[in-house]
């Protein structure tokens, strides 16, 4: 079954304890992106990735990190969360050719709470 | 500058009938691809609708059809015979093949269909 698949759903962590989110997806897809979503904001973008080696930031960046060594596979790293990293992020992915064509698929999620 | 934009925090609709969700978008590049996402309230994101900037049709996937008005440049998605299961948040994203890579997304409406 095609899917992107990030790990955890649910993550409560203190401030300044580095995490990772993990995010795969099985589809061969060169684009990969992170985004929050925030009430009222919507989803917005915090790193994306063309292909392997590849990133670029989007339009929240500060605070996180990102790498991607592998084409399946794109860790967001979290070096010293803090409260205002609270919120619902999103892993996605889709081909990279023809790129405004191309669907993005999504993973279900992680809530992170930064106390 | 905000680049989506959805002007209807919440929407509500009788089962059954039609409804009209507005989007408007903001972009210099000539070529863009526009999409409609689902999120119900289990938190996924679903892909809808696509409508590219060069198709000369709108586009119909089911019960979802997109009024693509170029000039006006909005994307409004309607929803023929509502159903409850389409009570959920409705996004619009834009994804520019030119002006960068990112992929934007508007704040949402909220649809509530009523039995």
């Amino acid at each position: 079954e095609a899917q992107v698949t990030q790990n955890p759903r649910y993550l409560i962590t203190v401030t300044g304890k580095k995490l990772t989110v993990t995010c795969s997806q099985n589809m061969n897809h060169e684009y990969m992106s992170w985004y929050r979503q925030d009430p009222g904001l919507g989803l917005r973008q915090i790193y994306y990735s063309m292909n392997v080696e590849v990133t670029d930031k989007g339009d929240v960046p500060e605070g996180y990190k990102v790498s991607r060594k592998e084409k399946r596979n794109f860790p967001l790293i979290l070096e010293s969360p803090s409260p205002n990293q609270t919120s619902l992020y999103f892993c996605a992915s889709s081909r990279g050719r023809e790129q405004a064509k191309n669907i993005q698929y999504f993973g279900a999620g992680t809530r992170l709470s930064v106390l | 500058a905000q680049k989506i934009t959805q002007t209807q925090p919440g929407m509500f609709v009788q089962e059954k009938e039609a409804v009209t969700l507005d989007c408007t978008y903001d972009t210099s590049d000539p070529s863009y691809g526009l999409f409609w996402y689902k999120q119900p309230s289990s938190g996924e994101m679903i892909f809808l609708i696509y409508q590219g900037s060069y198709d000369q049709q709108n586009a119909t996937e089911g019960r979802y059809s997109l009024n693509f008005q170029k000039a006006r440049k909005s994307a409004n998605l309607v929803i023929s015979a509502s159903q409850l299961g389409d009570s959920a948040m409705y996004f619009c994203a834009m994804r520019e093949d030119n002006y960068g890579q990112n992929f934007v997304f508007g704040p949402g409406t909220r649809l509530s269909v009523l039995p």
